[in-house]
């Protein structure tokens, strides 16, 4: 079956320090990647989503970046944070057939001070 | 812009009760529907997928499609305590790109 894991689970840092955070997927080959960050008592919101190696497209132009290296990860980062970046990151994976389900990982909640 | 629209509540019931859940979409040829629950401080999980219109049934659960009046609902009889959440609806996008998510509707089962 196919897990999804995401680290670290909890991150606090301050204002102007570099992010990174790593999702990785096993079981499965070349799925959708996705990260999300959700506010406190907010939605969803798509922040890069990668079709395959190296391919990512970008959903909100901000001060984040996001790489693929491999096949089944997916690093979120930061050179320097701001405070509006605060919130509960989460990666998702689904399987590249059309009209499936995302599947999620159990979040990075990221505080800056 | 797609769009997934839901009542964002708090909605309440009591314990035993039937809570429904409404969303709607803005994309006609949408084709494959999802409802997630995330409790607070944890990441959305997966619950229902339909497909087609008319009722699916897992357990407690029954989503309902009506493509018509692009309209999907989710229903949980003899809810729960253990419901609390927040109800998700996700309709798909583009091919290879992500699902679109409405903001969730929070549920309140109270004992």
């Amino acid at each position: 079956s196919q897990t999804i894991h995401q680290w670290p689970a909890t991150l606090v840092q301050p204002v102007g320090s570099p992010l990174s955070l790593e999702c990785t997927v096993e079981g499965t080959s070349n799925p959708n990647l996705y990260w999300y960050r959700q506010a406190a008592g907010r939605g969803l919101q798509l922040l890069f989503y990668s079709v395959g190696i190296g391919q990512i497209s970008s959903e909100v132009p901000q001060n984040l970046s996001a790489s693929r290296p491999q096949d089944r990860q997916f690093i979120l980062s930061s050179k320097k944070l701001l405070l509006s970046d605060s919130g509960f990151y989460l990666c998702a994976w689904s399987p590249t057939t059309p009209n499936q389900p995302q599947h999620f990982g159990d979040g990075t909640r990221l505080s800056i001070l | 812009q797609k769009e997934v629209e839901q009542n964002s509540g708090p909605l309440s019931v009591p314990e035993g009760a039937i809570a429904s859940l409404n969303c709607t979409y803005s994309d006609r040829v949408s084709q494959s529907f999802f409802w997630y629950r995330q409790y607070s401080g944890k990441s959305p999980e997966l619950i229902m997928s339909i497909y087609s219109n008319g009722d699916k049934e897992d357990g407690r659960f029954t989503a309902q499609l009506n493509k018509a009046s692009q309209y999907v609902s989710l229903l949980i009889r003899d809810s729960q305590p253990s419901d609390s959440a927040t109800y998700l609806c996700a309709v798909n996008g583009q091919a290879g790109t992500a699902l679109i998510f409405g903001k969730g509707t929070t549920l309140s089962v109270s004992s």
